[in-house]
């Protein structure tokens, strides 16, 4: 079974719009922390936000915030007033149980395109 | 300016032969993973390292091999026995603290193909 599942392959959003990008998770581990990064058609990967099983409350960065929703085991990625540069791959990823975050399991990703 | 730096970008193998892929980081970190990347999946460990002259396996290390002589540097050895080598690699680190989790900071990757 699929441990991380980004269900939107690609999509399309108008600039400025706010965009929400899916993640659901699998785990019986009642420890385990949520990342999202996002990879430009340059290829590295860049940290955008990150939440851990026993925070209170959802995580925020700037214009990155995500909508924690423990019991539906989803982690989903809000981007508010969406921009050009923008337009890239995201991935969501789990680090479970004690394993340490060297060992992150990773969903296959959504490509986001941001039009004029 | 820190950060990872991952070369070449680009390389070509013939069939039979070894390549190494070069990974240095000047951010002090004592943690650092090579990663491959297939099209349309996320990203799987290769190895990882947490210390100097020491590393581990992660879920597909075979075929490759690594080293960790220096704390900057973690070079990754494709051999002639991965099966199916094209793919993007990815290089990381990040700090290592126990019970923290920690994000990792990436190179540029190199792309190597199979000819």
């Amino acid at each position: 079974a699929q441990k991380i599942t980004q269900t939107q392959p690609g999509m399309f959003v108008q600039e400025k719009e706010a965009v929400t990008l899916d993640c659901t998770y699998d785990t019986s581990d009642p420890s385990y922390g949520l990342f999202w990064y996002k990879q430009p058609s340059s290829g590295e990967m860049i940290f955008l936000i990150y939440q851990g099983s026993y925070d209170q409350q959802n995580a925020t960065e700037g214009r990155y915030s995500l909508n924690f929703q423990k019991a539906r085991k989803s982690a989903n990625l809000v981007i508010s007033a969406s921009q050009l540069g923008d337009s890239a791959m995201y991935f969501c990823a789990m680090r479970e149980g004690w394993r340490g975050n060297y060992q992150l399991i990773w969903g296959a990703g959504t490509k986001l395109i941001i039009k004029p | 300016d820190g950060g990872i730096t991952q070369s070449p970008k680009y390389l070509f193998r013939k069939e039979g032969q070894n390549v190494t892929l070069s990974c240095e980081q000047n951010l002090n970190h004592d943690a650092m993973y090579w990663y491959r990347q297939d099209p349309g999946q996320g990203l799987r460990l290769i190895y990882y390292s947490q210390i100097v002259n020491d590393f581990q396996k992660g879920d597909i290390a075979e075929g490759y091999s690594v080293s960790r002589e220096k704390k900057e540097s973690f070079p990754l050895t494709v051999t002639s026995a991965q099966k199916n080598p094209t793919a993007f690699y990815l290089c990381a680190s990040s700090i290592s603290q126990q019970g923290r989790d920690t994000e990792a900071f990436f190179g540029q990757g190199t792309r190597l193909t199979v000819v």
